[in-house]
């Protein structure tokens, strides 16, 4: 069963543009993540925040950026994309001090 | 930096097979090590944890022992299934603020024939 939702589940943009995804979980976790999933595979964390405490990883580039509204919401905004950003975004949540991270099925975007 | 390498991008198996998926880890301190499964169209799903040296985890008939001397965590199954067929991630996570920064491997396509 689903726990964390993700919207949209595609999106096609043109360089240049903002784009917005929507990350919500349902299962009262307090932290929540944004991973970058490229064509090869390859997994990245962007951003975690946890009790208002935003963690970054120094490679992602400042046109990145996450709001969250409520412990249970993390979006993620785009401010101009760029044709590397073609990738699924991938949001995740976990409790305070445990293991296991629950991932969305993710938001593929494409960039022409 | 800290980092995940795992050897084999693909592996092809059939039904009854066993199963290994080399994992090796480089790290300044003591991460916990961690399995996940990644089916078509769906978010990657946790599968174990370990967080000490000689520490096994398992889950569904998969089970990795977490190896400081080889810095290693490699992931067996006895007897695989073609359900078994899926991406599959080692990665190491370091504590911060409560929460786990996980640093994935590359990840390995399992295929599984009938």
């Amino acid at each position: 069963e689903t726990a964390v939702f993700q919207t949209p589940n595609y999106h096609v943009t043109q360089v240049g543009n903002e784009v917005s995804f929507n990350c919500k979980q349902t299962l009262g976790h307090d932290t929540m993540y944004w991973y970058k999933q490229d064509s090869k595979k390859l997994l990245k964390i962007m951003f975690s925040y946890n009790n208002k405490q935003l963690i970054v990883n120094e490679t992602v580039p400042r046109r990145f950026s996450p709001q969250s509204s409520d412990k249970a919401h993390l979006n993620l905004r785009i401010k101009s994309v760029e044709p590397e950003d073609s990738a699924v975004y991938l949001c995740a949540s976990s409790l305070r001090g445990l293991y296991e991270q629950y991932f969305g099925p993710g938001t593929r975007l494409t960039v022409l | 930096g800290d980092s995940v390498t795992q050897t084999e991008g693909q592996v092809a198996l059939s039904e009854e097979d066993f199963l290994t998926i080399h994992c090796n880890y480089s790290a300044s301190g003591y991460p916990a090590l961690f399995w996940y499964v990644q089916y078509p169209g769906e978010g990657p799903q946790f599968l174990f944890r370990a967080s000490r040296d000689k520490e096994k985890g398992s889950s569904r008939g998969f089970e990795a022992t977490y190896d400081k001397g080889t810095t290693s965590f490699h992931l067996r199954k006895a007897s695989v299934q073609e359900s078994d067929s899926a991406v599959y991630y080692c990665a190491l996570g370091e504590a911060s603020s409560g929460s786990w920064q996980l640093i994935f491997g590359s990840g390995t396509q399992l295929t599984v024939m009938p």
